[in-house]
């Protein structure tokens, strides 16, 4: 069955350190991926897109890399500070650029 | 742009009773997804619109549920009859040409309390 996971349901790291949120997938074949962000109460806030024929994408502290062979991406925030404190959801494309699914989403906390 | 509107913010009923949501997209997208979001399920597309014309709707999850977008500016999701288990948070976004290559920006989202 298809499914899209992410890593752990909430995440705890120390003000200054890299997060690192993982999405694995089964079973989609996506061309796109991409990294929302949600504060509690908000909509998803669009961070970074990857196509499938690209292995790393880079946005100020943010790096993204797509691995279609293990079918999983990794978002990482360097210099983490509180203010990243949010939920991450990733979001694929299921029908090359007509539709989209999302994960389950990670709690991303970082502590002063 | 104001972004994507959605009204009402929150709405409480009572089971039976019609539920209607709103949506204003930004000008000129052409794209407008509608999204219902619970603990349990996390983020799921219900349907979508490109040029007002509804193009998937498999995630509509009953014939309660219906969509219209009589213009570029407007959207309704309507629930009827609404029971408890549609209690969740109900968002709308658009986007312009495929929201998969490009960002969906979202609206604020509707709180729907089913009783």
């Amino acid at each position: 069955s298809q499914k899209i996971e992410q890593n752990s349901e909430a995440l705890n790291i120390q003000e200054g350190k890299t997060a690192t949120l993982t999405c694995n997938y089964t079973n989609y074949s996506p061309a796109y991926l991409q990294w929302y962000r949600q504060d509690p109460g908000r909509g998803p806030v669009f961070l970074l897109l990857i196509r499938e024929n690209e292995k790393e994408k880079r946005k100020e502290r943010l790096k993204v890399t797509f691995d279609t062979t293990l079918k999983q991406s990794l978002f990482h925030i360097t210099a983490s500070q509180p203010a990243d404190s949010a939920t991450y959801l990733c979001a694929l494309d299921i029908a090359y650029g007509q539709n989209f699914v999302f994960g389950p989403g990670t709690r991303l906390s970082v502590l002063p | 742009d104001a972004g994507v509107i959605q009204s009402p913010r929150h709405e409480v009923t009572e089971m039976g009773q019609e539920v209607t949501l709103r949506c204003k997209p930004i000008s000129g997208h052409d794209y407008l997804f509608w999204y219902r979001q619970t603990m349990m399920r996390g983020l799921e597309l219900l349907i979508y619109f490109n040029n007002n014309v509804p193009i998937d709707d498999s995630g509509m999850p009953e014939d309660r549920f219906s969509a219209k977008m009589p213009n570029a500016s407007f959207s309704t999701l309507k629930i009827q009859p609404s029971e408890p288990r549609d209690s969740a948070v109900y968002f709308c976004a658009s986007s312009q040409t495929s929201g998969s290559y490009n960002e969906q920006f979202f609206g604020p989202g509707t709180r729907l309390t089913v009783l």
